[in-house]
Parts: C-alpha cells; sequence; structure tokens
C-alpha cells in the first residue's frame, strides 16, 4: 500500500528556532499533500494544501510567513515553523494524494513538536 | 468551522459487543470516508463511501450513509481490544481533488 512518512517523529526546540519537518511519499508520486494540525484531544485541522511546483493555498487563519511549505518534488514536501512559539507546540501530519484520480489520503505518522 | 460532528464523543465497551458511531455533516458532499488513529499517531483510512451510495462493508466495518440526513454510521462488529483508538469522520464537498474535512472524533475504549 501507499506509504507516507515524516521526519522527524518528534523534535523539541527553543523559542524562536526555527524547525524544519519532512513529508515523503515513498511508494507512489504525491501531487498534492496537505498538512493539518492536531491539538491533544482535539480533530486535525488542515493548515495547507501543496501541489508539486506551486506555492501552497492557506486555511484561513494559518499565517503563510509563519509556516512554510515547500513540495519541490512529487515525493516530498516540507514544512517549516518559523521563530517557534510554545503555541506552535502541536502534533503536525501530512497526508497525500496520488493523482490517479482516487479520493484516498494517504496520512503520514506525525510529527510531535514541543517549543520551550 | 468543522463539518463533522461524531457522536458519541466517546464510547467504552465489551471485546465482541459491537460498536456504533454516528457522523452528522452540514453541507452536501461528495464522499465521506472513516479514519482510525491510535494514540500519537498518525490516520490509518478505514473506508470511504460515496454520496451515491448508501451502505458499504469492509471486513467487521459496516458503513452507512443518509444523505437527506446528512448523517453517517460507522458499525465495527465484534470488537476487539485492538479497535481502541479514535475514530474520524471526514467529508469531502468536491471531486478527487478536494480537501478533507474532520469531525471532533470518538474515542473508543474495548474492555478486554
Amino acid at each position: 500500500g501507499a506509504v507516507v512518512s515524516q521526519h522527524p517523529s518528534w523534535v523539541i526546540c527553543k523559542s524562536g528556532t526555527s524547525v524544519k519537518i519532512e513529508c515523503r511519499s515513498l511508494d507512489f508520486q504525491a501531487t498534492t499533500m496537505f498538512w493539518y494540525r492536531q491539538f491533544p484531544k482535539q480533530s486535525l485541522m488542515l493548515m495547507a494544501t501543496s501541489n508539486e511546483g506551486s506555492k501552497a493555498t492557506y486555511e484561513q487563519g494559518v499565517e503563510k510567513d509563519k509556516f512554510l511549505i515547500n513540495h519541490a518534488s512529487l515525493t516530498l514536501s516540507t514544512l517549516t515553523v518559523t521563530s517557534a512559539h510554545p503555541e506552535d507546540s502541536s502534533f503536525y501530519i501530512c497526508s497525500a494524494r496520488d493523482g490517479t484520480g482516487n479520493y484516498e489520503q494517504y496520512f503520514g505518522p506525525g510529527t510531535r513538536l514541543t517549543v520551550t | 468551522s468543522q463539518q463533522g460532528e461524531e457522536d458519541p464523543q466517546a464510547l467504552s465497551i465489551q471485546e465482541g459487543e459491537n460498536a456504533t458511531m454516528n457522523c452528522s455533516y452540514k453541507t452536501s458532499i461528495n464522499n465521506l470516508q472513516w479514519y482510525r488513529q491510535n494514540s500519537g499517531r498518525g490516520l490509518v483510512h478505514l473506508i470511504l463511501i460515496r454520496s451515491n451510495e448508501r451502505e458499504k462493508h469492509s471486513g467487521r466495518l459496516r458503513v452507512t450513509l443518509d444523505t437527506s440526513k446528512k448523517s453517517s454510521s460507522l458499525l465495527i462488529t465484534a470488537s476487539r481490544a485492538a479497535d481502541t483508538a479514535s475514530y474520524f469522520c471526514a467529508t469531502a464537498l468536491g471531486g478527487a481533488n478536494s480537501k478533507l474535512t474532520f469531525g471532533k472524533g470518538i474515542t473508543l475504549s474495548v474492555r478486554p
């Protein structure tokens, strides 16, 4: 089946620093990738949608200058949390969709970010 | 705002019993999907039902969709302790390229 990986699985960083999270589709080409964040015991909130080679589309209320998304290839998208603050601490999950018209999204295992 | 609303928010049952989880949504949809999430993990896709379908089965899972009531149900039969997880419904408004909107989720606990 389609596999999506994320790296790192967890990261702790200091306030003011930037953190990059990678999302890779391992056995298929992901024309579209999605980034979500999830607070404890809550649902997934879509942050942005990225298509390979074009700028990401951010959801309302998500700061594009703070959460930089790059989808440079058909197998890799990155989310960079810039100038991180403790309130950015969350579980970040990516998902990927192939270009076959399949409705299914394949989710990565998530990255736990803790900002101290 | 979120599209899907599941109920109950938490469900605790004995192993071997059936678990029924419901999801309601507000607008017309193209398809509805159910996902499972184990604690601290990513999501696992369980089943997708299209707006022109009324019922689908996959192993011990049965999903129904009532577009007139804008609701769906997920039934897990003969539950196992390993089914303990959070379950989310997610709706897609458009076609294959549309985004998913997730409900708040249901926490299912299956006691051994």
